[in-house]
């Protein structure tokens, strides 16, 4: 199994500029979700999944865009890329359960850096 | 507020010694405690995932402990390797059917030393 794939690793991106970090998943995990990741602040909540069709908006999800149009799949879109959006962003699934997230399988990161 | 509080913020042991790093929460309600352990440049990797009910919880030389009266956990490492050397992560999940409900600590940074 590849479990959760991150794509790209690594971008360097203008100030303005959008694009897409993508995910994907092969454990038919109903939950997904978007993770930051900076210095001295722990890993912060952008947007969550809990199946196709319905997302929900998490800790920090201003700049950030998400769709879930497959189980497998749950890209995260930078509208328009800012220097505080320097970070490094990790995705990770697991199976939900009447309300509750199971063990969370993270990916290996993709480190943004915007200049 | 939910929080979850991890110490010490590094610690540096010698390969072959034991340690135990700490965890206290205030996330209420309370459906368990996971404890992640990160690789520099890689992603989370899961250790142990605590109920309410669980006290012990042991992953190879891994040992984690849950006191949910007093909202504390730990972790124990024994006879470290350098391949410990890495961030550890308590995250608690405050349940409550909300999936974004996950409480994150920001890591205990490990190293040790030949």
């Amino acid at each position: 199994n590849a479990g959760v794939t991150q794509t790209p690793k690594f971008q360097v991106l203008k100030t303005g500029q959008s694009m897409t970090l993508q995910c994907a998943q092969d454990m038919n995990h109903e939950y997904m979700s978007w993770y930051r990741q900076d210095p001295g602040m722990g890993l912060r909540l952008i947007h969550y999944s809990v199946g196709a069709g319905i997302t929900d908006q998490g800790e920090v999800p201003n700049g950030y865009n998400v769709s879930r149009s497959t189980t497998e799949d749950f890209p995260l879109r930078l509208l328009s890329a800012a220097p505080s959006q320097t970070s490094v962003y990790f995705c990770a699934s697991s199976y939900s359960r009447g309300g509750n997230t199971g063990e969370l399988f993270f990916g290996e990161g993709s480190r943004l850096t915007v200049l | 507020k939910n929080q979850v509080e991890q110490s010490p913020q590094s610690l540096i042991i010698l390969e072959g010694k034991n340690c135990t790093l700490q965890c206290n929460y205030t996330v209420s309600p309370f459906s368990n405690l996971r404890w992640y352990k990160q690789d520099t440049g890689r992603g989370p990797v899961s250790l142990t995932i605590m109920t309410f009910s669980e006290n012990t919880k042991s992953n190879g030389r891994y040992t984690a402990t849950l006191d949910a009266d007093t909202k504390q956990s730990s972790l124990h490492i024994t006879a470290s390797q350098l391949s410990d050397s890495a961030s550890y992560i308590c995250v608690v999940s405050g349940g409550g059917g909300s999936q974004g409900n996950l409480i994150f600590g920001k890591g205990t940074k490990l190293s040790v030393k030949p």
